[in-house]
């Protein structure tokens, strides 16, 4: 595609259920990062999937949180048992490379409202 | 580790004055500094970048930024704002070892007034 996809756009799920939201990347792009962005607040990593290596998951904020990212292409970030304070939006980028020199392109992000 | 700190959370100026936004980083190793925008209601696009070469970089409608290493520093101007540049601007990091993914500040939203 010509650029990066997220879906669902919005989501608002009731507290205690489990989301699923996907990342369609560039084609081609080895390196797939998720982040969260709160109100009034930056970009959390959340984390990092580079190539064929094993994804930099150090961001993740519990082990409610979980992504895999198959086949190199589409990712889905899982959210289980959601609580209130999950509510954000979750953006997805991907690069070219897996270098930090290359730039990043972003989705325009799910919005996640629990209540 | 790498860290950002954007010290204005807003930054309110009048259509036509120069500005400046501030960014600082911590980093143990050598890094990579990106500055981002977000237009209301889109996504976060590239602004500019600092890889290595000359401190002063250019990027898109007509900002530049200043890369400091003994103050650390990554600061973005823009000698006349207009109306379109009201958006929220992110300073990013990323390492040349270690986490390669971007850290991001926490942002300052830049609200032009005619």
């Amino acid at each position: 595609g010509a650029g990066v996809s997220q879906s669902p756009s919005n989501k608002v799920t009731e507290k205690g259920k489990d989301v699923e939201l996907r990342c369609d990347p560039i084609s081609g792009h080895t390196a797939l990062y998720w982040y969260r962005q709160s109100l009034g607040q930056g970009l959390e990593f959340l984390i990092y999937f580079q190539g064929n290596s094993a994804p930099d998951k150090s961001g993740l904020p519990s082990d409610r949180f979980s992504a895999e990212r198959t086949g190199g292409s589409v990712s889905t970030l899982t959210i289980q048992r959601t609580q209130q304070e999950d509510s954000a939006v979750y953006l997805c980028a991907s690069s070219l490379f897996a270098g930090g020199n290359t730039e990043a392109f972003f989705g325009q992000g799910t919005r996640l409202t629990v209540v | 580790a790498q860290s950002v700190t954007q010290l204005d959370s807003q930054v309110p100026v009048f259509e036509e004055a120069p500005v400046e936004l501030r960014c600082n980083y911590s980093s143990s190793v050598s890094v990579y500094l990106f500055w981002y925008v977000q237009y209301p209601n889109q996504g976060l696009q590239l602004l500019l970048k600092y890889l290595s070469g000359s401190t002063l970089v250019k990027g898109i409608n007509g900002f530049e930024a200043e890369f400091n290493k003994s103050q650390t520093s990554f600061h973005l101007r823009k000698p006349s704002v207009h109306i379109s540049d009201t958006a929220e601007y992110f300073c990013a990091v990323s390492g040349y070892t270690g986490r390669r993914a971007l850290t991001f500040g926490s942002g300052t939203r830049l609200q032009v007034q005619p």
